[in-house]
């Protein structure tokens, strides 16, 4: 049980273009999900937290502009990457919080490596 | 400022014992997360430790001292396939994971 899938697994774009990752919730209702970014040899940094029916919170320094997330289900999550650029190009991360979980656990997903041109 | 410190790397031996450290320092305590990530795979969960002790599973154990800011997973009969960086991780009073930088560890034959 308890698992997370994103989809794509990784994606290669033309500088200026428009990335969607998919992140889902298969056997279990996230009320809160949560997107990461990693950069080599670095450590998870996040990005925004993502609750069902409201608007993400996002951390400092990220631009939500730039960054849309829509946390449309229970079960999905989506992060749209608008007008990428070579630096966006990273290792994006989701993972998601269960509905009624009696302790604070997240489950990832396996991640989306995103190359910018 | 939060912050969580690891060392950055380690090397031990195949069937050996090594014991990773984590210190931290977060505006509250909601639990420990200890992960394992493998080179270009996300993180796995190994163990969560929110009250002071040692939870034991299979070659795998953490410990928690709350009052000391300190937990260590200690990692028994080693194997090649454990190379990999481990993550500690802890929870915040906002229910956030404040994250360390990983500590690589390799195993050497």
């Amino acid at each position: 049980g308890a698992v997370v899938s994103q989809h794509p697994s990784w994606v290669i774009c033309k500088s200026g273009t428009s990335v969607k990752i998919e992140c889902r919730s298969l056997d279990f209702q996230a009320t809160t999900m949560f997107w990461y970014r990693q950069f080599p040899k670095q450590s998870l940094m996040l990005m925004a937290t993502s609750n069902e029916g409201s608007k993400a919170t996002y951390e400092q320094g990220v631009e939500k502009d730039k960054f849309l997330i829509n946390h449309a289900s229970l079960t999905l999550s989506t992060l749209t990457v608008t007008s990428a650029h070579p630096e966006d190009s990273s290792f994006y991360i989701c993972s998601a919080r269960p509905r009624g979980l009696d302790y604070n656990e997240q489950f990832f997903g396996p991640g989306t490596r995103l190359t910018v041109l | 400022g939060q912050n969580i410190d690891q060392p950055t790397e380690m090397t031990a031996t195949e069937g050996a014992i090594v014991q990773i450290n984590c210190t931290y320092q977060t505006s509250g305590f909601n639990g420990l997360f200890w992960y394992q990530q493998h080179a270009g795979e996300a993180p796995t969960f190994l163990s969560y430790n929110v009250l002071d002790g040692l939870e034991e599973k299979g070659r795998f154990s953490s410990f928690l001292s709350r009052s000391k800011g300190y937990s260590y997973l200690l990692l028994k009969e080693l194997q090649m396939k454990d190379s990999a960086s481990y993550l500690c991780a802890v929870m915040d009073s906002n229910y956030q994971l404040i994250w360390g930088a990983g500590t690589k560890l390799i195993i050497k034959p």
